[in-house]
C-alpha cells in the first residue's frame, strides 16, 4: 500500500461523457501526478501540481483538466469523452515534487468508455 | 527528448542476477534516470534512481557509465515475485521548462521461472 488513495476503481461510461477522478496524496505529500496507461500507449506523463499550482504539463488533452485542492487532494476531469480514453489513470505523489523526489504511485482508476 | 529503449522482455530464473539495460542516447544533462517496477493492474513502484556511476540499495543496482547513454539495472537472486514490467524514465529536474517532457519507456517484462 502506498498510501495513494484513488476512487473510483473502475468506471464505465459512454463516449460524450464527462466524469471527475480523485485522487487523495500520501500524508505529507504536496506534489501530485496524473498519468494515463492504455495498451497502446504505455505510460503517459499528464499533469503535475504542487501545493495547488500546476508544475509542469506533459500530453494532457484540452478535454481533460485537473486541480489540486487546499487540502491537497486532487481531481482529473475528462469530458467529451472518447473511445480512445478508455485507459487505466494514476495518480502519485510526492514530497516536493523534485526530480530525486520518489513518486508513489495509487492503484488506479480502470475507465472504460462504451 | 530523452527517449529510452529497452528489450520488450526477457526470461529468468528462480536466483539468478537478472540485467536489463535501457538505451538513452540522447539524454540531457540535467537528466535523471530511474526506474519502476508494475504489476498487472497496479501502479508503477520506485526501484532506484541515479545520475552517474552505480547506486546501490536494498533491492537493485543502477549501473551508469560514463557517457551515460545507457543504465543497467540489476536484480540480484530474483525470485518469482519479481515477475513484473521494468520501465526505465529519463527525466530532467522540475521547474526548469523541461518536467513536462517526462517520458516512461516502454518497459521491459521480466518473467522469472521456477
Amino acid at each position: 500500500d502506498s498510501g495513494v488513495t484513488q476512487t473510483p476503481k473502475h468506471l464505465i461510461t459512454a463516449t460524450g461523457q464527462r466524469v471527475t477522478l480523485r485522487c487523495s496524496p500520501r500524508s505529507g505529500d504536496l506534489s501530485v501526478y496524473w498519468y494515463q496507461q492504455s495498451l497502446d500507449q504505455g505510460l503517459q506523463f499528464l499533469i503535475q501540481y504542487y501545493n495547488g499550482e500546476e508544475r509542469a504539463k506533459g500530453n494532457i488533452l484540452e478535454r481533460f483538466s485537473a486541480q489540486q485542492f487546499p487540502d491537497l487532494h486532487s481531481e482529473l476531469n475528462l469530458s467529451s469523452l472518447e473511445l480512445g480514453d478508455s485507459a487505466l489513470y494514476f495518480c502519485a505523489s510526492s514530497v516536493d515534487g523534485g526530480s530525486t523526489d520518489t513518486q508513489y504511485f495509487g492503484p488506479g482508476t480502470r475507465l472504460t468508455v462504451l | 527528448l530523452a527517449k529510452t529503449t529497452q528489450p520488450i522482455s526477457m526470461d529468468s530464473y528462480e536466483g539468478q542476477e537478472v540485467n536489463i539495460t535501457c538505451s538513452h542516447n540522447n539524454i540531457a544533462t540535467n537528466d535523471y534516470i530511474t526506474w519502476y517496477q508494475q504489476f498487472p493492474s497496479q501502479g508503477p513502484r520506485f526501484i532506484i534512481q541515479g545520475y552517474k556511476t552505480k547506486v546501490t540499495n536494498e533491492v537493485a543496482s543502477l549501473f551508469i557509465p560514463a557517457d551515460r547513454k545507457s543504465s543497467t539495472l540489476s536484480l540480484p537472486r530474483v525470485s518469482l515475485s519479481d515477475t513484473a514490467v521494468y520501465y526505465c524514465l529519463v527525466g530532467p529536474l522540475p521547474f526548469s521548462g523541461g518536467y513536462n517532457k517526462l517520458i516512461f519507456g516502454a518497459g521491459t517484462r521480466l518473467a522469472v521461472h521456477p
